[in-house]
């Protein structure tokens, strides 16, 4: 299976920064089948992006995705008090579909 | 609007079979025209953990398992009832985790999902 990682485990930013989450994954992602989320507590898990760097219908622009092969990023160019949660990353090339441990996002 | 809804015992016991069943609306799972798109998928989240995927169903009944749970894991639908379902079996303390059911697009991701329902295993 692939394995995906991602860094880093936290991330402590202010609103109005930039953040970078990192996913890697252990192998090719098959046709760039990549897709992050973002989790907050007690909610289940929102598309943000898939395909890599396709946002999903009424995803701020704020948010971006990138990467190909084995290294994938999502940005997101300026931060608001709502964007701090967990983020996950997924890749669906290949079953068995696998997640990344994922990147929490706090308020510095 | 596609709306999700799990249910089933929130309490289960060691080496017991979980049976838990999840009641889409606002859709239908054998849609003439779209059903073919779709998976309907389960994913469970160990609290504090990450994010695992289960197995997914296609309307016509055929599923695919994640390997590392193949052997104790059953998925079912009732097109009659909008229906899909999970069955895990000699389940352990590991088991414990929010069970989400999720519609799947036919790459893989996961746009619509339930709520999610706490499963905890007793021993």
């Amino acid at each position: 299976e692939i394995v995906l990682t991602q860094s880093p485990g936290t991330l402590s930013l202010s609103p109005g920064e930039r953040a970078t989450l990192s996913c890697r994954a252990s192998q090719s992602v098959s046709s760039s089948f990549l897709a992050w989320y973002q989790q907050k507590p007690g909610q289940a898990p929102r598309l943000l992006i898939h395909a890599a760097s396709s946002r999903d219908t009424d995803i701020p622009d704020r948010f971006s995705g990138s990467g190909s092969g084995t290294d994938f990023s999502l940005t997101i160019s300026r931060l608001e008090p709502e964007d701090f949660s967990v983020y996950y990353c997924q890749q669906y090339g290949t079953s068995p579909y696998t997640f990344g441990q994922g990147t929490k996002l706090e308020i510095k | 609007q596609l709306q999700l809804q799990e249910s089933g015992p929130g309490l289960v016991k060691h080496s017991e079979t979980l049976s838990l069943t999840c009641t889409v609306s606002g859709y239908s799972i054998s849609d003439s025209i779209t059903s073919a798109r779709y998976y309907w998928g389960w994913i469970r989240q160990p609290p504090g953990k990450g994010l695992e995927w289960i197995g997914s169903i296609y309307y016509s009944g055929s599923t695919y398992y994640n390997p590392s749970l193949k052997s104790r894991v059953t998925m079912s639908v009732d097109t009659s009832t909008n229906q899909f379902s999970l069955r895990l079996s000699s389940l352990t303390a590991a088991d414990t985790a929010v069970y989400y059911c999720a519609r799947q697009d036919g790459s893989g991701i996961y746009r619509y999902w339930g709520q999610g329902t706490l499963v905890t295993v007793s021993s």
